[in-house]
């Protein structure tokens, strides 16, 4: 499947690939990271949540690893569908306020 | 269970003029939280009450304000609007720290 080292805008996948995208995060005290899918005219959508005493956590195809080391989150799609393009954020809490990425574009062409 | 639910949708407003954009958070849920997303800045946080309390602030002028009803339903609203006002306004609601924040769909803000 497709991966990328550091946060780039976009990524292309064809359908049924593994998708990995990363996130660095700028705050070593944050202890609570989550994930958002973000489509079209809609608010962002909750995916999935870590928390800073874990290193990995599965949901349903998705699995977030986090790397306190480098401070660095990843977000991994299992078997890539079209209805997973979108915009995908990593956010981490800084109080009681989420401080977010950039974003990455996924493109899942069929 | 009902998700948050912002009202309006869609708002044109004029440079100078003030505007009010409403959250109802999910039932049970005490904190709302509110963000501006750009295409330029992205996701940035405004400001997040807890119990009618402010507990936290972005880095916004004073003309970005908001405030929490007992009910837990929130407003912001913004004076003296200027063009690069102009964004997606987004709420979002949770039951506390570390417990998830759930998004509604954003109150779209263009000021001509």
């Amino acid at each position: 499947g497709e991966s990328v080292g550091l946060h780039l805008p976009t990524l292309s996948v064809q359908e049924g690939d593994n998708s990995i995208i990363n996130c660095a995060y700028s705050n070593s005290a944050s202890d609570y990271f989550i994930w958002y899918k973000q489509e079209s005219g809609k608010g962002p959508q909750f995916i999935i949540d870590i928390r800073s005493n874990m290193d990995k956590r599965q949901g349903q195809r998705v699995t977030v690893l986090l790397n306190k080391t480098v401070k660095h989150l990843s977000l991994q799609i299992a078997a890539t569908q079209p209805g997973d393009s979108a915009v995908y954020f990593c956010a981490e809490n800084e109080g009681t306020a989420l401080i977010f990425g950039k974003g990455t574009t996924l493109s899942v062409s069929s | 269970k009902a998700g948050v639910t912002q009202t309006p949708r869609y708002l044109i407003k004029t440079r100078g003029q003030q505007v009010t954009l409403s959250c109802s958070p999910i039932s049970g849920h005490r904190s709302v939280s509110w963000y501006q997303q750009t295409p330029g800045q992205g996701l940035q946080f405004l400001f997040e009450y807890f119990s009618e309390t402010q507990r936290n602030k972005g880095n916004f002028p004073g003309r970005f304000s908001g405030r929490q009803f007992s009910n837990s339903r929130s407003e912001m609203n913004v004076s003296t609007l200027e063009l690069g006002d102009s964004a997606l306004y987004l709420c979002a609601s949770s039951a506390g720290v570390g417990y998830g924040y759930t998004f509604g769909s954003g109150t779209r803000l263009t000021v001509v």
